[in-house]
């Protein structure tokens, strides 16, 4: 089955305690991004990732590091997460070429205290 | 980068339509998109338009203007389950970025 997987779903955490939640795809797709979620700003691009060892800033970058060394995972990482960090996270990937939708992961709901 | 524009709340009885409004602004134009999303869970795919005209998906239709910037989304003979969050999505070329407006709460009534 065709599918982004995301881990942990839920997650609480300290302030200032590296944190990363894993993103894996099965379906060869080349695109890769991360996104959060908050009330009333709807999903905001964190990074991206064009292809294995590219990535790039989306909107939101600040606080957040990502690394593409395999097709196939993204992971998110936090280095010292801090309470406006709390949001909804999720992972999409897409094929590049064609216009194509992207497919999302099931969601990480993070709290930082 | 995209400024992407709807309708924050919208409520209807069950069996009416709905359509739901999206403007935006781009600079370089790879695909519209509208995805469903219930409360907590991820987005889901509902239709995309690259060309001008409407898609149509069984209960769910979608219609692109290029020139005006506009698309909407129609929404028929509405079921209790549709209570959701759509949400207009603008693809980037050749950045291949996906942008999100803030999303449309739509209320299905009995």
């Amino acid at each position: 089955e065709a599918q982004v997987t995301q881990n942990p779903r839920y997650l609480i955490t300290v302030t200032g305690k590296k944190l990363t939640v894993t993103c894996s795809q099965n379906m060869n797709h080349e695109y890769m991004s991360w996104y959060r979620q908050d009330p009333g700003l709807g999903l905001r691009q964190i990074y991206y990732s064009m292809n294995v060892e590219v990535t790039d800033k989306g909107d939101v970058p600040e606080g957040y590091k990502v690394s593409r060394k395999e097709k196939r995972n993204f992971p998110l990482i936090l280095e010292s997460p801090s309470p406006n960090q709390t949001s909804l996270y999720f992972c999409a990937s897409t094929l590049t070429g064609g216009v194509t939708e992207a497919f999302f992961g099931q969601g990480t709901r993070l709290t930082v205290v | 980068g995209q400024n992407i524009d709807q309708p924050t709340e919208m409520t209807a009885t069950e069996g009416a339509i709905v359509q739901i409004n999206c403007t935006y602004q781009t600079s370089g134009f790879n695909g519209l998109f509208w995805y469903q999303q219930h409360a907590g869970e991820a987005p889901t795919f509902l239709s995309y338009n690259v060309l001008d005209g409407l898609e149509e998906k069984g209960r769910f239709s979608s219609f692109l203007s290029r020139s005006k910037g506009y698309s909407y989304l129609l929404l028929k003979e509405l079921q209790m389950k549709d209570s959701a969050s759509y949400l207009c999505a603008v693809r980037d070329y050749p950045s291949y970025k996906l942008s999100f407006g803030a999303g449309t709460t739509v209320t299905v009534r009995a």
